[in-house]
């Protein structure tokens, strides 16, 4: 099946530092990618959809500059939290879908926990 | 918010009773899924209900959807401890090129 492959799945960074994570689907081409953090104990947020060569369509409130997403591949999407903030800490997590819609097609990585000290 | 509900936010069971969740969401949908996450980890996706279907069985899940109330439910039968993880319902919503997730329910299963 399907394959998501995220990286890394802990970091700890140092305030003002930036730190990117990685999301490869290892098996299938991606048009698009999602991005969605969790605060503890509470659900999804998406933060932002990554589409293939062109730029991610961000969710209302997510801040482009502070959270840079490219989507150079149909294999690869990468966050990028730049200067990076305590309140940042949180769990990252990056989907793909390999089928069209209105058919299941979401594959997830298994996370990345950031924690910015 | 698109955010679907889930209730209960916490629900605490024995070995071997059933678990039933609630979610309810918004708009129109093409599909619901329920997802699984266990603590810091990823998600796993447990079953896919379309939108033109009412009930599904995938083992001991079992899950309903009623479009007209807006409302899924998903059932687990016969817990086991190993059951013991949040348990989140997406909506796949018409026109829309994402899922929406709803809040969750925390659920343990004491052996």
């Amino acid at each position: 099946g399907a394959v998501v492959s995220q990286h890394p799945s802990r970091v700890i960074c140092k305030s003002g530092t930036s730190v990117k994570i990685e999301c490869r689907s290892l098996d299938f081409q991606a048009t698009t990618m999602f991005w969605y953090r969790q605060f503890p104990k509470q659900s999804l947020m998406l933060m932002a959809t990554s589409n293939e060569g062109s730029k991610a369509t961000y969710e209302q409130g997510v801040e482009k500059d502070k959270f840079l997403i490219n989507h150079a591949s149909l294999t690869l999407s990468t966050l990028t939290v730049t200067s990076a903030h305590p309140e940042d800490s949180s769990f990252y997590i990056c989907s793909a879908r390999d089928q069209p819609l209105a058919n299941y097609g979401y594959t997830f990585g298994s996370g990345t926990r950031l924690t910015v000290v | 918010s698109q955010q679907g509900e889930e209730d209960p936010q916490a629900l605490s069971i024995q070995e071997g009773e059933n678990a039933t969740m609630n979610c309810s969401y918004k708009t129109s949908i093409n599909n619901l899924q329920w997802y699984r996450q266990n603590s810091g980890r990823g998600l796993v996706h447990l079953i896919l209900i379309r939108s033109n279907e009412r009930e599904k069985h995938s083992g001991r899940l079992r899950v309903t959807l009623d479009t007209s109330k807006k409302s899924s439910s998903l059932l687990i039968t016969a817990s086991r401890a190993a059951d013991t993880a949040s348990y989140f319902c997406a909506t796949d919503e018409t026109g829309a090129n994402n899922l929406f997730f709803g809040t969750g329910t925390r659920l343990t299963v004491i052996p």
